[in-house]
């Protein structure tokens, strides 16, 4: 079955520093993997989307993702951090085929990044 | 474009009690979903569908019903309230579920609390 784990509940970076959000998948067949954003009281947002190709997927807001194959991992970094990148952060990846011919996604459980100022 | 609109954005309700969530998208999006969000837990689907007149259930359907009578509306309703299912509810749209590689857009999400 397909699923998504998020190591890290919390992570604290100074703002300016790189920053890393950890996300490890397994599936079965090729991985379509995302990452949203979450800021308070507001829904998610999508920032970047792996599906082929290139290993390094840019997004928005200067995010990029990198896709390891042998690690089963797809990482969010940034390489410098900012107060406002404080937000909650989901790895999501598509799941199974239903049987209405639809694919459903599976999101991990997030992680809260913090930048301190 | 206002992309997907849920209301409300806050109810309380008392056990038994039902209620109806709604979520509207103008995007002309083939897919919509329901997912409720619980600290710790993610996201977890409760029902979706691929088109009006089509809806199917997703992880955590008990308690909820859902209907697409047209492409831009896609209520959910609690039939009978229990504490269990005090949450934050989403409703995502994206243009199609076919092949799994379109975005999901969502709304601001409903805070229900059942008490």
């Amino acid at each position: 079955a397909q699923s998504v784990a998020q190591p890290e509940d919390q992570v604290n970076v100074a703002e300016g520093n790189p920053l890393t959000v950890k996300c490890t998948y397994s599936v079965s067949g090729n991985p379509y993997l995302f990452w949203y954003v979450q800021y308070p009281n507001r829904g998610l947002q999508f920032l970047l989307k792996y599906i082929t190709g290139d290993n390094l997927v840019k997004g928005s807001y200067g995010f990029e993702a990198e896709f390891n194959k042998s690690q089963t991992s797809f990482h969010l970094k940034k390489p410098s951090a900012l107060v406002s990148d404080s937000a909650l952060y989901f790895c999501a990846v598509r799941g199974g085929l239903t049987t209405s011919g639809t694919y459903k996604y599976i999101f991990g459980t997030g992680t809260r990044l913090k930048v301190l100022a | 474009n206002a992309g997907v609109t849920q209301t409300p954005k806050f109810q309380v309700l008392k056990t038994g009690q039902s209620m109806t969530l709604q979520c509207a998208q103008d995007m002309n999006h083939e897919y919509m979903s329901w997912y409720r969000q619980d600290p710790g837990m993610g996201l977890r689907l409760i029902h979706y569908s691929v088109g009006a007149g089509i809806t199917d259930q997703g992880e955590v359907p008990n308690g909820y019903n859902v209907s697409r009578s047209t492409t831009e509306d896609f209520p959910l309703r609690l039939l009978s309230a229990a504490p269990s299912q005090t949450s934050v509810y989403f409703c995502a749209s994206s243009l199609t579920g076919r092949y799994g590689n379109s975005p999901l857009h969502f709304g601001n999400g409903t805070r229900l609390t059942v008490t």
